[in-house]
């Protein structure tokens, strides 16, 4: 069982469509990060969240925080090909970061 | 080559052997992991490093061994590979806290025949 759940495991959309990925959890955590990993390469980070209900932007990707901080929430703006990826989520828990399953994300054009 | 490092970046070995990957950064960061990933099962963490010579279990370390006598190495040894462990294996390292942003390598891709 995964500590921290993502949902959907896969999507495939279309160049210019809106998607929201999630993260959820029973557990709380100190602060939560997302990564995307592209294939054939190890994980970047795109942002860390850790004060319950924080909202924060990167150009297109609007990353969200929840008040309980027990999940978080990845939105993308008309998608484009280049946001292809597999995207993961980690929360802080004891001396160490888990990580979801992630969820592998196909733009076309 | 500043960064993080691992090699080989592919590996196809036999049940029993012993395998050992390596992970190299210059950084100098105090912490180093290594974790596993498999389609369905996210990153897994094996071991990780908070400093030279300091070393700790994660989530699934059976079957593999770390040391870490220089700050910018840390290497994995599977002693007697077995199929379960064919994975892509990624080293990542951090300079404080394992909370902070983690630095990952490009990963290796192992096969257990």
């Amino acid at each position: 069982t995964q500590l921290l759940e993502q949902s959907p495991q896969f999507l495939s959309i279309q160049e210019g469509e809106n998607l929201t990925v999630y993260c959820n959890s029973s557990s709380v955590f100190s602060s939560l990060q997302w990564y995307r990993q592209e294939p054939g390469e190890g994980p970047v980070l795109l942002v860390t969240v850790v004060t319950g209900g924080e909202v924060k932007k990167l150009k297109r990707l609007t990353f969200q925080f929840g008040d309980a901080r027990k999940d978080s929430s990845l939105h993308i703006t008309a998608a484009q090909p280049g946001d292809t990826g597999l995207y993961l989520c980690a929360g802080a828990w004891g001396n160490k970061l888990v990580f979801g399953a992630g969820t592998i994300l196909r733009v076309k054009s | 080559d500043a960064g993080i490092t691992q090699s080989p970046r592919y590996k196809i070995t036999e049940t029993g052997r012993q395998v050992t990957l390596m992970c190299h950064q210059t950084w100098s960061h105090s912490y180093m992991f290594w974790y596993r990933q498999d389609l369905g099962h996210g990153l897994r963490l094996i071991y990780y490093s908070a400093a030279a010579d300091i070393t700790d279990k994660g989530e699934v370390p059976d079957g593999y061994v770390v040391s870490r006598s220089k700050t910018e190495n840390f290497p994995l040894t599977l002693e007697s590979a077995t199929r379960s462990q064919t994975s892509v294996y990624f080293c990542a390292s951090t300079p404080s806290g394992p909370y902070n942003e983690q630095f990952f390598g490009p990963g290796t891709r192992l096969t257990v025949l």
